[in-house]
């Protein structure tokens, strides 16, 4: 069985500009959530999707936006890019079950200059 | 604020030799998991402690979550450079919302 992928793996932006990413689950899961890791925050929850439905959201301004499509891919935009939104983008893919077992993906890592 | 303190943030030690990595929280959760992530990858789940005073073994590392289910710790024996990584505790927020501790990163030397 496929793992959970991300697309691009890579990304540089500048400031100002927006960026949307990407991630499929693995097959037969319904849920994805998104989380941002930096060296100084660690690992934070930013959302999560569950049968095309944000179900639970995190501290982050309105600038991250996410949405899920009916074959449960999955897609975060952040608008409007900072300098410290530089960091490293999880998604992890699970079942959607209440404290299933979640997937990482490897991440995107996004550079803003 | 984390809801998840681990300790120490840094380990580097030699080849052989044993550690502890802490995980605390002033909350209580229903269940605590540990994972570890290596550059470049995701993190990948090690294990899930769920009744208080439950200690698990997974080869050399042995996980125990405390009785009163607010902390946890991950013991590794005899470690191996192999076991370089971050370390990571995390716990359940809500459903879907995982909330992780800022890590440990490992590093063992030859």
């Amino acid at each position: 069985k496929a793992g959970v992928t991300q697309t691009p793996r890579y990304l540089i932006k500048t400031r100002g500009q927006q960026v949307t990413l990407s991630c499929s689950p693995i097959s037969g899961h319904r849920s994805v959530s998104w989380y941002q890791q930096t060296p100084g925050q660690g690992l934070q929850f930013l959302f999560e999707y569950f049968s095309e439905t944000q179900r639970n959201k995190g501290n982050f301004p309105g600038r991250f936006s996410g949405r899920q499509f009916s074959n449960s891919r999955s897609e975060m935009n952040v608008s409007t890019l900072e300098l410290g939104d530089s960091a490293l983008y999880l998604c992890a893919s699970s079942f959607g079950g209440d404290q299933e077992t979640q997937y990482f993906g490897p991440g995107t890592r996004l550079l803003v200059l | 604020t984390q809801l998840l303190e681990q300790s120490p943030q840094f380990l580097s030690i030699q080849e052989g030799e044993n550690l502890t990595v802490y995980c605390n929280s002033s909350s209580v959760f229903s269940s605590l998991q540990w994972y570890r992530q290596e550059p470049g990858e995701g993190p990948v789940l090690l294990v899930t402690v769920v009744t208080g005073g439950e200690v698990k073994k997974l080869k050399r590392l042995t996980f125990q979550f405390g009785d009163a289910r607010k902390d946890s710790s991950l013991h590794i024996t005899a470690a191996q450079p192999g076991d370089t990584g971050l370390y990571l505790c995390a716990g359940w927020w809500a459903t879907g919302k995982l909330i992780f501790g800022q890590g440990t990163t490992l590093q063992v030397k030859p």
